[in-house]
């Protein structure tokens, strides 16, 4: 069964303190692993699509990377308007292609 | 260009009622999923519709049941609602056949009383 595990649950920055948010995953085949960010009471917005290994993408203060068995968010000087809940998800390739399994996410609190 | 909507945003039903979630997919959108999230925790897959045809499944009991019409919108139905129902309903949509990423609407909030 695929299973996605985010650390920490729950992390406070100051405005402009660096950090990483990670994503561990067990999938019978990769088919792609998704970042989201969710703000309270609204739907997830999409954020980066990684597909294999060593790949990075970056969005503004925003860079995603992948390896076999994790991901990480890697956040540069956040703004408190990055504060949210980051969550992260895979998709397996073969038969069970299409169903994503998400982790419980990590809530960033970030503070002027 | 519209992305994903639901509707409604926010709904009280009662222990036992049923209840029918509506989504509309974004342009260009062919497939529809849709997900279950409780408060505190990441989303649970529930099916994914494609073609009109339920392709995917996740874990969720027999009482949980969709649709999806000819232009691409789809349905999901809860009958004999129980308190545990209570949470966030999202429904995402993706192009299936060149990728795997999926846009996903505000959501429908739903509390069993």
């Amino acid at each position: 069964e695929d299973q996605v595990t985010q650390s920490p649950e729950a992390l406070r920055l100051q405005e402009g303190e660096s950090s990483s948010l990670n994503c561990s995953y067990t999938v019978s085949g990769l088919r792609g692993l998704f970042w989201y960010r969710q703000d309270p009471g609204k739907g997830p917005e999409f954020l980066f699509t990684l597909y294999s290994a060593g790949e990075e993408k970056e969005k503004e203060r925003l860079k995603a990377t992948l390896t076999k068995k994790e991901s990480f968010l890697h956040i540069t000087a956040p703004k408190p308007e990055d504060s949210a809940t980051y969550l992260c998800a895979v998709q397996a390739s073969g038969t069970n292609a299409g169903k994503s399994t998400f982790g419980d996410g990590t809530t960033l609190t970030v503070k002027p | 260009d519209a992305g994903v909507t639901q509707s409604p945003t926010h709904l009280i039903k009662t222990r036992g009622q049923q209840v029918t979630l509506r989504c509309s997919p974004k342009s260009g959108h062919d497939t529809v999923s849709w997900y279950q999230q409780a408060l505190g925790q990441g989303p649970q897959f529930i099916f994914q519709y494609y073609e009109e045809e339920e392709r995917q499944r996740g874990n969720f009991p027999d009482r949980f049941s969709g649709h999806q019409f000819p232009n691409y919108s789809s349905e999901l139905n809860v009958n004999a609602l129980l308190l545990g129902d209570s949470a966030l309903y999202l429904c995402a949509s993706s192009f299936s056949a060149v990728q795997e990423t999926q846009y996903f609407g505000p959501g429908t909030r739903l509390l069993v009383l």
